[in-house]
């Protein structure tokens, strides 16, 4: 069964620090990884990765893709308070006519000022 | 350009009692999908269309669960009888099958409480 598991699920730190998100899964047909940022809402999209070691970079987010260790990392630095919300690490497969997302649990991330 | 429009966007129910919800996918997306997401979990994959064809929907419980999306651009997903363990958000999202961008876009979801 396909899987996508996320850690740590819940963060409290302080304005300013840096945080390091992870994901990792265990999919068959492998496409793409996809972080989404969740608050009130819907999950907006933030990254999609597809290759290995190539470094997606937005403002004071980062993140990474690892296709050995199957896994990846959200780095988010200068934390704000806006930054708190549900982060959540998606898988893309295909195959057999299926081809959608799984989801990890996500990781709430709090920001305290 | 507008997004994924969704309604209702809460709907307080009985159990037993039908419910229906409604998206709009953003003009031009051919895929459309379904998801439900429970309380502390990632969204879960119910149904998946390409056009007007369901092309994956292994994960939706048939026999509670419909959905249809008629001429290929709006999507009813219907629950009947509806039961405790749906209380849920059902988010709807669209992408675009063109140069295999695999971004999904999602709606504001209908919070769906089933007393």
């Amino acid at each position: 069964e396909d899987k996508v598991v996320q850690s740590p699920l819940s963060l409290v730190v302080h304005e300013g620090d840096t945080v390091t998100l992870n994901c990792s899964y265990e999919v068959t047909n492998f496409r793409s990884l996809l972080w989404y940022k969740q608050e009130k809402k819907a999950p907006t999209f933030l990254f999609m990765l597809t290759s290995s070691g190539i470094e997606k970079k937005s403002g004071r987010l980062s993140s990474i893709l690892d296709k050995k260790e199957l896994s990846s990392i959200l780095n988010i630095t200068a934390t704000q308070t806006g930054d708190s919300a549900i982060y959540l690490c998606a898988v893309r497969y295909s195959g057999g006519g299926a081809d959608g997302l799984t989801f990890g649990k996500g990781t709430h991330l709090i920001i305290q000022p | 350009e507008a997004g994924v429009v969704q309604s209702p966007r809460y709907k307080i129910i009985e159990k037993k009692q039908p419910v229906a919800f409604w998206c709009n996918p953003i003009s031009g997306h051919n895929t459309l999908y379904w998801y439900r997401q429970n309380l502390g979990q990632g969204p879960e994959l119910l149904i998946r269309y390409e056009n007007e064809e369901a092309v994956d929907d292994s994960q939706l419980p048939k026999d509670r669960f419909s959905a249809e999306r008629l001429k290929g651009v709006d999507s009813t997903l219907k629950i009947q009888p509806a039961e405790l363990g749906d209380s849920a958000v059902y988010l709807c999202a669209s992408s675009s099958l063109a140069g295999g961008n695999n971004e999904q876009f999602f709606g504001p979801g209908t919070r769906l409480t089933v007393l």
